[in-house]
């Protein structure tokens, strides 16, 4: 069984810095792409990027490039958000999903068939 | 490219049909998925290539489009089938998601 598993909830100050983790279980973590979605408080989803854990390649939204960081560490099945430096508009629930299609495989593929549970983060000073 | 929802709120009674459209600011050929997302709880994709249906979603759930115009379709419209729906293009990298039509039971 595909199981995605998130790091817990997170309060941080504006400024700080923080990693949030996601562990894939029950399949093949490198073959195939791990994705992050945001949802702010009340809205919608935005997809933020995904990384290839085969060799840590990435593919960032414009919104989101420059304002976190992607990455995988494909000997602990592991995915992971980064900031360096938080800001009060990061306040959100963060989910980690993968796709369904093979990392090899078309765009029209990598739609999201698995989510990990979300990872809300509060920043408030 | 940017996904537009209609309308953003529906409100309907047991067993009614409902319909929610996304458009495409550009044409993306089948590459769209539906996704649901109850309260509290992550998404889960219902559609793919614009009119498939993923293992295990009930049939009342259809999708139908091409190009620019999509549309969702729940035949009968259930207690359990509240929530958000959001669409999403698969054309190219970013991969957005629509705004999002919240389903309403009366």
């Amino acid at each position: 069984e595909v199981q995605l598993v998130q790091s817990g909830a997170e309060v941080k100050k504006p400024g700080e810095s923080l990693k949030i983790s996601c562990q894939g279980s029950g399949y093949s973590f490198t073959n195939h792409w791990i994705g992050w979605v945001r949802q702010m408080p009340g809205k919608g989803l935005e997809w933020m990027g995904i990384v290839y854990p085969g060799d840590s390649d990435t593919r960032y939204s414009p919104s989101f490039e420059g304002q976190v960081t992607i990455s995988a560490d494909k000997s602990i099945n592991t995915a992971y958000l980064q900031w360096s430096s938080l800001k009060a508009s990061d306040t959100a629930i963060y989910y980690c999903a993968r796709p369904s299609g093979l990392y090899y495989q078309a765009v029209a593929t990598q739609f999201f068939a698995y989510w990990g549970q979300g990872t809300l983060v509060t920043v408030s000073s | 490219i940017q996904l537009t929802q209609s309308p953003p709120f529906v409100s309907a009674s047991v067993g009614d049909r409902v319909t929610i459209t996304c458009r495409a600011s550009q044409g993306i050929d089948n590459f769209l998925a539906w996704y649901q997302q109850k309260p509290g709880k992550a998404p889960k994709v219902l559609i793919y290539s614009a009119s498939t249906l993923q293992s295990g979603v009930p049939s009342r759930f259809s999708g139908s489009g091409f190009g620019t115009e999509f549309t969702l379709t729940l035949s009968s419209l259930q207690p359990e089938d509240l929530g958000t729906y959001y669409c999403q293009h698969l054309n190219s990298y970013p991969l957005a998601f629509g705004g999002g039509t919240k389903v309403e039971i009366k």
